[in-house]
């Protein structure tokens, strides 16, 4: 079936200037979560969503950073008056419930703040 | 919180040889330890993961280990192939943390 799909592949943007990147979970699949990943560097936790939870913020750098996931499906992450360091690869992934661990990835979205 | 270290950072092995990738962590409470296989330009894709009530599970060339007692995992994949070539990554997690926490990764290349 179709896996974790995520827009857009790559965004250029401006320092000061909002991006949205969004995420299609694994259908069926009720958590998701937002990872960043630096170059050359690991997966760093931002947010995570179960079904209709409130969601666990705990990983997100700023309050530049926010996140919403409408009907329980797909997902925008948007970050606010972009800043330089916030260039990375957005990764979202999703499992199938709460009880189940393996998280499926998406390609990530390649932000680069200029 | 979880802290996962892994090693080594980059590792260069000859097609047919064997490669091991090692993991620590920090926090005795996980119980979930998963193994992800990037190639450039994706995202990372599951290969194997290993819960914390069995020591050992294979899949064909790659196996994962787990010692709870010293809180360490490792990848072992063996008659490596160019196509095993990628960034490896560790990660931990637990009931309680949804999220997991990853290790910095491994760059394996596989000389033909």
């Amino acid at each position: 079936g179709a896996g974790v799909s995520q827009s857009p592949s790559n965004k250029v943007t401006e320092k000061g200037k909002d991006v949205e990147l969004r995420c299609d979970p694994i259908s069926g699949h009720t958590a998701l979560y937002w990872y960043r990943q630096s170059l050359g560097q690991g997966l760093e936790f931002l947010i995570y969503f179960q079904g209709n939870s409130a969601p666990d913020k705990s990983g997100l750098p700023s309050d530049r950073f926010s996140a919403e996931r409408t009907g329980g499906s797909v997902s925008t992450l948007t970050i606010q008056r972009t800043q330089q360091e916030d260039s990375a690869v957005y990764l979202c992934a999703s499992s199938l419930d709460r009880g189940n661990y393996e998280q499926y990835f998406g390609p990530g979205t390649r932000l680069t703040v200029t | 919180g979880e802290n996962v270290e892994q090693h080594p950072s980059t590792l260069s092995v000859q097609e047919g040889d064997s490669a091991v990738i090692k993991c620590t962590y920090s926090d005795s409470a996980s119980n979930y330890f998963p193994w992800y296989k990037q190639e450039l330009g994706k995202g990372p894709q599951l290969i194997i993961d290993i819960r914390s009530n069995v020591g050992e599970k294979k899949d064909q060339r790659i196996a994962v280990t787990l010692n709870k007692t010293a809180k360490h995992f490792s990848l072992h994949i063996t008659e490596t192939q160019p196509e095993d070539s990628a960034v490896y990554f560790c990660a931990a997690g637990d009931t309680g943390r949804r999220a997991l926490t990853f290790g910095s990764g491994t760059r394996l290349q596989v000389q033909p």
